[in-house]
């Protein structure tokens, strides 16, 4: 079974922490995808990878960065957490060819306070 | 680039309803289509999926068809049931490896008894 495994389910930071939230595949994927998810808003898109050290914003990237140094690991990096930022955040990952599903992570609660 | 749009939620109904969610997109070129379902606590999974016009997916009673001329994906089932409550997202993905996954913005469904 491919896994996508996020490295926390919840957490709790303070305004102005830099926070990293990891997410992990074992399946070999090109791509990667950061979203987050929040009520009446669905899924927003803040950055994808196809490549290691590519990177490609998406549609929420400002306050976020992210890092691709290995295949298998795709950071996301609020630089300075902000309350604005509090939400829940998913990982997901597929395979190069473009109609192939996306496998998620279970997600990472992020609260800032 | 390429966008969905779903229908506003969230959809309540009794078992063994119709159900249709709507889902219509925007995009270049030709995306492969996807249905993705949220049960509570857990990481989305992938529904179904259809990769070129007039194609239909199918999995679990659910169905939909891609079509080109309305750019929709409609998600339909003949007859919900209590375990069919979820978030359903819609999704898009464009045609090069490297390609954005997009969603729209999640419909909410309750199935009572």
């Amino acid at each position: 079974d491919v896994k996508v495994t996020q490295s926390s389910r919840y957490l709790v930071k303070r305004t102005g922490e830099k926070v990293f939230l990891e997410c992990v595949q074992d399946m070999d994927h090109e791509n990667m995808f950061w979203y987050r998810q929040d009520p009446g808003l669905g899924l927003r898109l803040i950055y994808f990878s196809y490549d290691v050290k590519m990177k490609e914003k998406g549609d929420i990237p400002e306050g976020y960065s992210v890092s691709r140094e290995k295949k298998e690991r795709f950071s996301l990096i609020l630089e300075s957490a902000s309350t604005n930022q509090t939400s829940m955040y998913l990982c997901a990952s597929t395979w190069g060819p473009a109609n192939t599903e996306a496998f998620f992570g279970q997600g990472t609660r992020l609260t800032v306070v | 680039g390429n966008s969905v749009t779903q229908m506003e939620g969230p959809v309540t109904l009794s078992e063994e309803a119709f159900l249709t969610i709507n889902c219509t997109y925007t995009a270049t070129g030709y995306p492969s289509l996807f249905w993705y379902v949220q049960y509570p606590g857990e990481g989305l999974q992938l529904l179904l999926k259809a990769t070129k016009a007039d194609d239909k997916g199918s999995n679990k009673g659910f169905e939909a068809t891609y079509r080109k001329e309305t750019t929709s994906f409609h998600l339909e089932k003949g007859s919900v049931q209590v375990s069919d409550s979820a978030v359903y997202f819609c999704g898009s993905k464009g045609e090069t490896s490297g390609s954005r996954l997009t969603f729209g913005e999640g419909t909410q469904l309750t199935v009572n008894p």
